[in-house]
């Protein structure tokens, strides 16, 4: 059956350090990977989108990867702040319409 | 703007009881979705839409309803609500320009229990 797998246990970083999630998938062929950022209480933000021809996408302090043969993507966090506290998703997605896969989530909590 | 507007924040429910939760938003997005999110799982959809009048089953849709009469509105009409419902909802929309490319914004969610 389709899984996809994210650490359960939080990641507890120190400010100004990188965080590294990982994200990965079994019996699953994603045309596109996404991840999103959810704070308590709210519904879950869009940060980045990957596609399976990409290896790498930045946008500010952050950076996703996918490698399509480990069936992994690797997000990264760096010079991390308080304020990126948060439980990130990892989504994937296929060529058609509306169908996503979404991954429990990684909580992050950067101290000062 | 406003983006995906859901109510209620919070409800509890008694067994056997029905409610329906809203959804609106304001975007024009043709892409409609109802999920639920348990702890310690990923989100699961429920129902999705991909255009008024149009509605179709997600991966748990048993207990639920939904209808789709405007491009905005979305609701989610649970009947005979059971404890196995206890759950965050969200509702989400998008606009896809390509099928690789779809994002979804999300609604701020309901918290729902039932006892």
């Amino acid at each position: 059956s389709q899984k996809i797998e994210q650490n359960s246990e939080a990641l507890n970083i120190q400010e100004g350090k990188t965080a590294t999630l990982t994200c990965n998938y079994t019996n699953y062929s994603p045309a596109y990977l996404q991840w999103y950022r959810q704070d308590p209480g709210r519904g879950p933000v869009f940060l980045l989108l990957i596609r399976e021809n990409e290896k790498e996408k930045r946008k500010e302090r952050l950076k996703v990867t996918f490698d399509t043969t480990l069936k992994q993507s690797l997000f990264h966090i760096t010079a991390s702040q308080p304020a990126d506290s948060a439980t990130y998703l990892c989504v994937l997605g296929t060529d058609s319409w509306g169908k996503f896969q979404f991954g429990a989530g990684t909580q992050v909590v950067v101290t000062p | 703007n406003a983006g995906v507007t859901q109510t209620p924040k919070f409800r509890i429910l008694k067994i056997g009881q029905s409610m329906t939760l809203q959804c609106t938003q304001d975007m024009n997005h043709n892409y409609m979705y109802w999920y639920r999110q348990d702890p310690g799982m990923g989100l699961k959809l429920i129902y999705y839409s991909v255009g008024a009048g149009i509605t179709d089953k997600g991966e748990v849709p048993n207990g639920y309803n939904v209808s789709r009469s405007t491009t905005e509105d979305f609701p989610l009409r649970l009947e005979l609500a059971a404890p196995s419902q206890t759950s965050v909802y969200f509702c989400a929309s998008s606009y896809p320009r390509q099928a690789t490319n779809e994002k979804l914004f999300f609604g701020s969610g309901t918290q729902l229990s039932v006892l």
